[in-house]
């Protein structure tokens, strides 16, 4: 069991439809991110929130929309993906900056 | 600019011994070790900070050559359940560490009976 908690483990999606991924820990980590993960590669940052603030955004395309309604809670909007975009989605967080992360189970997700 | 790991696979019995590298051509703040097993999210193994510090856990250590901007992971007395793909994640010093980490492509470690 992780100290990263991430909901749904399985997400299947049209590609008209909404849906929100989200991440929860309770560790009173500051850094919270955001990565994507395909088969056989590794990770790669998405976003990353500090102190709740959005510190960094890797040029993500605007169809993803993270959001960090608090210290302990990250999440992210979907919302006309595309079928490139399948992926394990994975959160992180850390205690600040530069520190280790600790990664939940991830969320699979599938465009049709 | 992304590591560079080696090497990309390597297979051992059970007892063996293994050293995964990782090289940057950007000065370093920080080196990050995971340990993700198939359907399963990285695992934290350690972290090394530039001033060339050795740290180990149990049969794992790492060490960081600041001058050379190359961490290297040490496996000793390998069991089956170090099976898994190895990443390290380096933290660019530009900005006196950030919160941005770039991983290599992995090193994946079979550990056979």
């Amino acid at each position: 069991d992780t100290e990263v908690t991430q909901t749904p483990k399985h997400l299947v999606m049209g590609m008209t439809n909404k849906k929100s991924l989200k991440c929860e820990q309770h560790m009173g980590h500051r850094a919270m991110y955001w990565y994507k993960q395909k088969a056989k590669k590794p990770p790669e940052l998405m976003f990353v929130y500090s102190y709740e603030k959005l510190s960094i955004n890797e040029s993500v395309p605007s169809r993803f929309s993270p959001e960090c309604p608090n210290s302990s809670l990250l999440n992210l909007h979907l919302h006309a993906l595309q079928p490139e975009d399948s992926a394990l989605y994975l959160c992180a967080s850390s205690l600040r900056r530069s520190q280790p992360q600790h990664f939940g189970d991830g969320t699979r997700l599938s465009i049709l | 600019q992304q590591p560079v790991q080696s090497p990309q696979a390597v297979i051992l019995r059970e007892g063996e011994d293994a050293v995964i590298n990782c090289s940057s051509s950007k000065a370093l703040y920080s080196v990050h070790w995971y340990r993700q097993k198939h359907g399963e999210a990285p695992v934290f193994l350690m972290i090394l900070l530039k001033g060339g510090e050795q740290k180990g856990h149990e049969k794992i250590s790492a060490s960081f050559n600041e001058k050379k901007q190359q961490s290297s992971l040490y496996l000793t007395a390998s069991q089956l359940s170090y099976s898994g793909t190895y990443f390290c994640g380096t933290v660019s010093d530009a900005q006196g560490g950030s919160e941005k980490l770039v991983f290599g492509k992995g090193t994946k470690l079979t550990v056979n009976p």
